[in-house]
């Protein structure tokens, strides 16, 4: 069975300040990894995919296989970069997204 | 232009009652999903269907029914609600040979 985990609950970072948000996950297989973002009460957005290789926001993700990581990085936090982060990864072949249990990012001012 | 609307955004209702939340894709996809957000903000999917068939039962109780009338629209309807089934639920879509699952709004149901 796939999993993911994101060990931090709640990460708290100070505006300009260099973001990491953990992620790791348990897949014999290939995985297909993203990030996706929920602000305050409102839809789950996505924000990046591993194969896509792109930056959004700023934000960047790079698929360690041997670590089985995919950490979301910043160089430079924002404010409104506050939000809830989830992992979630799709197994080969499949269609269902697991997710991870989720962290709450807050920029402090 | 909204991709994935579902109705109602907030529904407060007593335990005991049966409630419906509706969902609705103009994206064109293939595939639907019902996903839960507890208290604590895991999210966890309860269903999927492909072309109005039914492909994934995550284990929910057969109180909780979906249906697909056609392949634009996922219901899900709850019958006898319990304290438990206050959550976000999130309806969700996908093309069928592509990952990316577009999320709605969720709806708020909070049973008191």
């Amino acid at each position: 069975a796939q999993r993911v985990t994101q060990p931090e609950k709640l990460l708290s970072v100070f505006k300009g300040a260099p973001v990491e948000l953990k992620c790791n996950y348990s897949y014999s297989g290939s995985p297909e990894l993203f990030w996706y973002v929920q602000y305050s009460r409102q839809r789950l957005q996505l924000l990046l995919r591993h194969i896509s290789r792109e930056s959004i926001k700023g934000f960047t993700a790079d698929l360690n296989k041997g670590e089985t990581s995919f950490h979301l990085k910043k160089p430079f936090a924002q404010e409104e970069d506050s939000a809830m982060y989830y992992c979630a990864l799709i197994a080969q072949g499949a269609q269902k997204l697991v997710f991870g249990q989720g962290t709450r990012l807050t920029i402090n001012p | 232009d909204t991709a994935v609307s579902q109705t109602p955004k907030y529904l407060v209702t007593q335990m005991g009652n049966d409630k419906s939340i509706k969902c609705e894709q103009n994206l064109g996809h293939d595939t639907m999903y019902w996903y839960k957000q507890d208290s604590k903000k895991f999210l966890k999917i309860m269903f999927s269907y492909n072309n109005k068939e039914l492909i994934i039962n995550e284990t929910v109780p057969n109180r909780f029914s979906p249906k697909s009338p056609d392949k634009a629209h996922l219901n899900l309807h709850i019958n006898s609600l319990e304290l438990g089934d206050s959550a976000v639920y999130f309806c969700a879509s996908s093309r069928q040979e592509r990952n990316t699952i577009y999320f709605g709004e969720g709806s708020w149901l909070t049973v008191v």
